[in-house]
């Protein structure tokens, strides 16, 4: 059964930082890509970014370009999301989602439960 | 990337049908066969109903069922039943971006 689990979530100041990590289990997480989708308190669905099975290929809304950056570690099964530069618009609920294909890493099969960002003073 | 068009909200008794549209561009629906869908209750993760436009995920009802025509995208769930009472949301891929809809509350009267 896939599991995913996130971590890391919390309050924090504006212009500050936080990681967010999420463990995988269940499959062969070094072969599929894997993405975060965030939701702010509310509202619907964005999409933030996805990393490729080896990490080697990254990619990120526009709308965090340049502040957040998804890594992975293979050996550890896990997803990370380092955000900097935070903004009161980043509050949400951050989601990791594994794509459904190794294929076509079109979709978003497996989600975890998610973890609250809050970014206020 | 401009969130995709979908109604605030639609609504049908028990048993009845029940169409969403999602409409985007031609950078993003209309240019890629990689539109899904989505159904979230309160409180939980979403769930993946529909992927490449058309295609079922193992488990999910044939009473969910998904088109498109141009620039727009459908999600059709006949025989409505109380559970399906949702959020829905389509999804494209708008070249190494994706792109959500904003989102339609679905009510079963």
């Amino acid at each position: 059964e896939v599991q995913l689990l996130e971590s890391g979530g919390g309050l924090v100041q504006p212009g500050g930082s936080l990681r967010l990590s999420c463990a995988a289990s269940g499959f062969t997480f070094s072969i599929y890509a894997m993405s975060w989708v965030r939701q702010a308190p509310g509202k619907g669905l964005e999409w933030v970014s996805i990393i490729s099975g080896s990490g080697g290929s990254a990619y990120y809304a526009d709308s965090v370009k340049g502040r957040f950056t998804i890594s992975r570690d293979n050996s550890k099964n896990t997803l990370y999301l380092q955000m900097n530069s935070l903004r009161a618009e980043d509050t949400a609920v951050y989601y990791c989602a594994k794509v459904r294909s190794v294929d076509t890493a079109m979709d978003f099969q497996h989600w975890g439960q998610g973890t609250l960002v809050t970014v206020s003073s | 990337q401009s969130a995709l068009t979908q109604p605030r909200s639609v609504s049908g008794s028990p048993g009845q049908s029940v169409t969403i549209s999602c409409t985007g561009t031609t950078s993003d629906v209309g240019g890629y066969n990689y539109v899904s869908w989505y159904q979230q209750h309160p409180g939980k993760a979403p769930k993946l109903m529909i992927y490449e436009v058309s295609k079922r995920p193992s488990g999910v009802p044939d009473r969910f069922s998904g088109s498109k025509s141009g620039n727009t995208a459908s999600l059709t769930i006949s025989g409505l039943q109380a559970d399906d009472e949702a959020d829905y949301y389509c999804c494209s891929y708008a070249g190494s971006p994706w792109v959500f809809g904003g989102g339609t509350t679905l009510t079963v009267l």
